[in-house]
């Protein structure tokens, strides 16, 4: 069975540049969550749905940032413009339920910006 | 508001010594608790959960124990290999908190031949 599949595996760009990150979680699961991870600040949740909603959203950093998932399928993270500071490895995770259940990761999209 | 406290690191054992990741919450009802490792280049993936106190999660010869009275949860193994280098986060989860993962800051463990 596939598990949840990120792309890009790595991005370099400049600053300024607009950036999308894509997720696909596991067939049936309800639960998406994008987390951001770097040395300093460690794993930061960014901002999670259910059932394609967005429930929280109070990790994002800022107004650059942005998240959809327009099907059961599918989530963006989008960066515009990006800066140096978001460089970091950010993860997608998936889940069926919420609370004692199994969060399901990617293999992260490695984000640098010259 | 929760919180996940993971002993420092970076930690580096020579092979089949004893392991000791230790690790303390803060919740404002009954948490679930979990163990999860993130290996070179990839994701974290679930190592062993407990769902109320006094229950041993365990896996792969990796045991934790959840302790209400000391607020604990710490990782052990008793004879670690090379392959159980990688970094090992705590994390809780709380109904009153909405159910989602709150994570500790992880802990590097390298295992040395």
């Amino acid at each position: 069975d596939a598990g949840v599949i990120q792309s890009p595996r790595h991005e370099v760009t400049e600053m300024g540049q607009e950036v999308t990150l894509r997720c696909k979680p596991i067939s049936g699961h309800d639960y998406l969550f994008w987390y951001r991870q770097t040395m300093m600040r460690g794993l930061e949740l960014l901002i999670y749905f259910n059932n394609n909603v967005p429930i929280d959203d109070s990790g994002m950093p800022e107004d650059r940032f942005s998240a959809k998932m327009p099907n059961a399928s599918f989530s963006t993270l989008k960066i515009q413009p990006s800066e140096p500071r978001d460089s970091a490895v950010y993860f997608c995770a998936s889940s069926l339920g919420i609370g004692a259940g199994e969060l399901f990761f990617g293999e992260g999209s490695r984000l640098t910006v010259l | 508001g929760n919180s996940v406290t993971q002993m420092e690191g970076p930690v580096t054992l020579s092979e089949e010594a004893f392991l000791t990741i230790n690790c303390t919450y803060t919740a404002t009802g009954y948490p679930s608790l979990f163990w999860y490792v993130q290996y070179p280049g990839e994701g974290l993936q679930l190592l062993l959960k407990a769902t109320k106190a006094d229950d041993k999660g365990s896996n792969k010869g990796f045991e934790a124990t959840y302790r209400k009275e000391t607020t604990s949860f710490h990782l052990e193994k008793g004879s670690v290999q090379v392959s159980d280098s990688a970094v090992y986060f705590c994390a809780l989860s709380d109904r009153n908190s909405g159910s989602r993962l709150t994570f500790g800051e992880g802990t590097q463990l390298t295992v040395n031949p």
